[in-house]
């Protein structure tokens, strides 16, 4: 059974450029959330996806945006990337209807380097 | 808004000691999550307390929760250079989505 997966591992980028990183749940999981998670610190709360919608947003501007498709599966995408985007991208999954029970299962990240 | 305080932030051990990290939360909640994180990985789930007065344990890891007190406890008995990582603890901010850490504890179990 496979866990979160996500790609790519690695990504350097300018300034200004754009990028668009990829998770896939958990298998039985329909739920995606995306994290930030700068060096040394705490992972920071992106946004939430699920039924292809996205349902929660933590305090991010518009430049980061999502897609979750039919198979579950998720898209992150910065746009005009700023040297302050540059951390590890966590996509975490969880089956909704566990609600508070389990755990997010989270992926091994995608680290984005801004230069 | 929840905010979520871990302490020490720093801790380094003696093969063999006993150690304990401290969360705390400011507001409501009976719920509560521990992670651990290697070096460059992800986040490794440990424990999840679902109720005051909860305790889990695992190997020479255990954690507890008091909703009362705001207060999660992990505790570390014998430690081992194994254990050497950082430990997250996290709690649902406002929703099922918005898991909120602390800072973590990064933890150095030295020979």
């Amino acid at each position: 059974d496979a866990g979160v997966t996500q790609s790519p591992t690695h990504l350097i980028k300018t300034r200004g450029q754009q990028v668009t990183l990829r998770c896939s749940p958990k298998s039985g999981h329909d739920t995606v959330s995306w994290y930030q998670q700068a060096l040394g610190q705490g992972p920071q709360f992106i946004f939430q996806y699920y039924e292809e919608e996205e349902r929660q947003r933590g305090n991010f501007p518009d430049r980061f945006s999502g897609h979750q498709f039919p198979n579950y599966s998720s898209e992150l995408n910065v746009n005009a990337l700023l040297l302050g985007d540059s951390a590890l991208y966590l996509c975490a999954s969880s089956p909704r209807l566990a609600g508070w029970k389990r755990a997010q299962y989270f992926g091994p990240g995608t680290r984005l380097t801004v230069l | 808004e929840l905010k979520v305080e871990q302490n020490p932030l720093f801790l380094s051990m003696q093969e063999g000691k006993n150690y304990t990290i401290y969360c705390n939360y400011s507001t409501t909640s009976d719920r509560l999550y521990w992670y651990r994180q290697d070096p460059g990985k992800s986040l490794e789930s440990l424990f999840v307390l679902l109720s005051n007065g909860a305790v889990k344990q695992e190997g020479r890891l255990m954690a507890s929760l008091d909703t009362k007190a705001r207060l999660s406890t992990l505790h570390i008995t014998a430690a081992v250079h194994d254990l050497s990582a950082t430990y997250f603890c996290g709690n649902y901010g406002g929703s099922q989505g918005n898991l909120i850490f602390g800072k973590g504890t990064k933890l150095s179990v030295k020979p």
